[in-house]
């Protein structure tokens, strides 16, 4: 199967600075990447919509000042939470869509503590 | 807008005996429907993609159908492994950005 890797694993950080992490495709390219978030025995939320070259697409309730997205190759995308606060701490997972099927291929995940 | 219920929500089996988890979504319109495995604290492993124009596919001791009418997905797992002890999620593609909407998932225990 594919590869998607993502980086941090973990993060922990003080309140108010800000944290960036990276989520890449190793042996494809996607055009298209998510972002989703993940409370503690919930589900996934799907945060934003990552398309190459163009701006994120963000779900309703998502603050796109606070939750940066650039997906600026066709293997890279970033989320960079910033001035990070202590709600913010969650599990974030990425996902990169592979060629037409619209199979997605996920990250392993990159835990924020924000102390 | 879709919405993906996942039943039981919680499943404890012991090990060798089949099962079947069960996913329903409101919106038939979907281009495809993926069931995923999650360990704890870990991301998702795709398991299986069923095409909407698809009924079932088959992995190993895995085997998922699709009935869009219905709107129903069920996943079967064969002779269970205790290894198979997972929270296991599915998810339907729709929207323009066909992106996915997951189910809560179903926590699998496998017994020894």
């Amino acid at each position: 199967g594919a590869v998607v890797s993502q980086h941090p694993s973990w993060v922990i950080c003080k309140s108010g600075t800000s944290v960036k992490i990276e989520c890449r495709s190793l042996d494809f390219q996607a055009t298209t990447m998510f972002w989703y978030r993940q409370f503690p025995k919930q589900s996934l939320m799907l945060m934003a919509t990552s398309n190459e070259g163009s701006k994120a697409t963000y779900e309703q309730g998502v603050e796109k000042d606070k939750f940066l997205i650039n997906h600026a190759s066709l293997t890279l995308s970033t989320l960079t939470v910033t001035s990070a606060h202590p709600e913010d701490s969650s599990f974030y997972i990425c996902s990169a869509v592979k060629g037409n099927t619209g199979e997605l291929f996920f990250g392993e995940g990159s835990r924020l503590t924000v102390l | 807008k879709q919405e993906v219920t996942q039943i039981p929500a919680a499943l404890s089996v012991p090990e060798g005996e089949n099962l079947v988890l069960n996913c329903s979504f409101t919106d038939s319109a979907i281009y495809n429907l993926q069931w995923f495995r999650q360990d704890p604290g870990k991301g998702l492993t795709s398991l299986l993609l069923i095409q909407s124009s698809q009924r079932e596919q088959t992995s190993g001791r895995l085997n998922a159908s699709l009935d869009k009418s219905s709107g129903r997905s069920t996943l079967y797992i064969a002779a269970s492994q205790p290894g198979d002890s997972a929270t296991y999620l599915c998810a339907s593609s729709s929207g323009s950005a066909r992106q996915l909407t997951f189910g809560s998932g179903t926590q699998l225990t496998v017994l020894p």
